[in-house]
């Protein structure tokens, strides 16, 4: 089975600070996507990338960057968090027949 | 732009109900549709899918057709459990690399 990790189920930030979320996956997928889950407002995305150093934004990019240095790892950066970046950040994969393998999420406070 | 509209929750049912759970599109080109679950504290994963007019997508007794002249893909379950309750997202694909999500629906299963 896929595996997709995201390294903190929770996390507390003060405004101002610089949040990384990070995400592996162990099934070589050049496909991975960052979402936030929102009440309400379900699922959208953030960034996402289709290879190393590739990215393209996806409908709500503003406030966050990403990078993606090894295949396996896709991290998205908060520049200088905000409260209303509290959020669910969910990661994801894809593979070859379009389905996507998620992480289970983490779930920011920012204060 | 493409978009899903699904029912607004929750869905309150008693064992052993009849599920059903709307979803309804908007999509340029020939989209894929998917049924994805999210269990309480954890990530989405794929309940369903299909890629054409007419294919019913089915798993773990839940059922959806693709209907493109009413540009619906209900979810339906002849018989719920307890463990059924969770949010319920409809998605859909119009080629790889982007999935737009409804903004979910939560079921809730009493004994």
């Amino acid at each position: 089975d896929v595996k997709v990790t995201q390294s903190s189920r929770y996390l507390v930030k003060r405004t101002g600070e610089k949040v990384f979320l990070e995400c592996v996956q162990d099934m070589d997928h050049e496909n991975m996507f960052w979402y936030r889950q929102d009440p309400g407002l379900g699922l959208r995305l953030i960034y996402f990338s289709y290879d190393v150093k590739m990215k393209e934004k996806g409908d709500i990019p503003e406030g966050y960057s990403v990078s993606r240095e090894k295949k396996e790892r896709f991290s998205l950066i908060l520049e200088s968090a905000s409260t209303n970046q509290t959020s669910m950040y969910l990661c994801a994969t894809q593979g070859s027949n379009e389905k996507l393998f998620f992480g289970s999420g983490t779930q920011l406070s920012v204060l | 732009g493409d978009s899903v509209t699904q029912m607004e929750g929750p869905v309150t049912l008693s064992e052993e109900a009849f599920l059903t759970i709307n979803c309804t599109y908007t999509a340029t080109g020939y989209p894929s549709l998917f049924w994805y679950v999210q269990y309480p504290g954890e990530g989405l994963q794929l309940l369903l899918k299909a890629t054409k007019a007419d294919d019913k997508g089915s798993n773990k007794g839940f059922e959806a057709t693709y209907r493109k002249e009413t540009t619906s893909f209900h979810l339906e379950k002849g018989s719920v459990q307890v463990s059924d309750s969770a949010v319920y997202f409809c998605a859909l694909s119009v080629g790889f690399q982007k999935l737009v999500f409804g903004t979910g629906t939560r079921l809730l299963v009493s004994p």
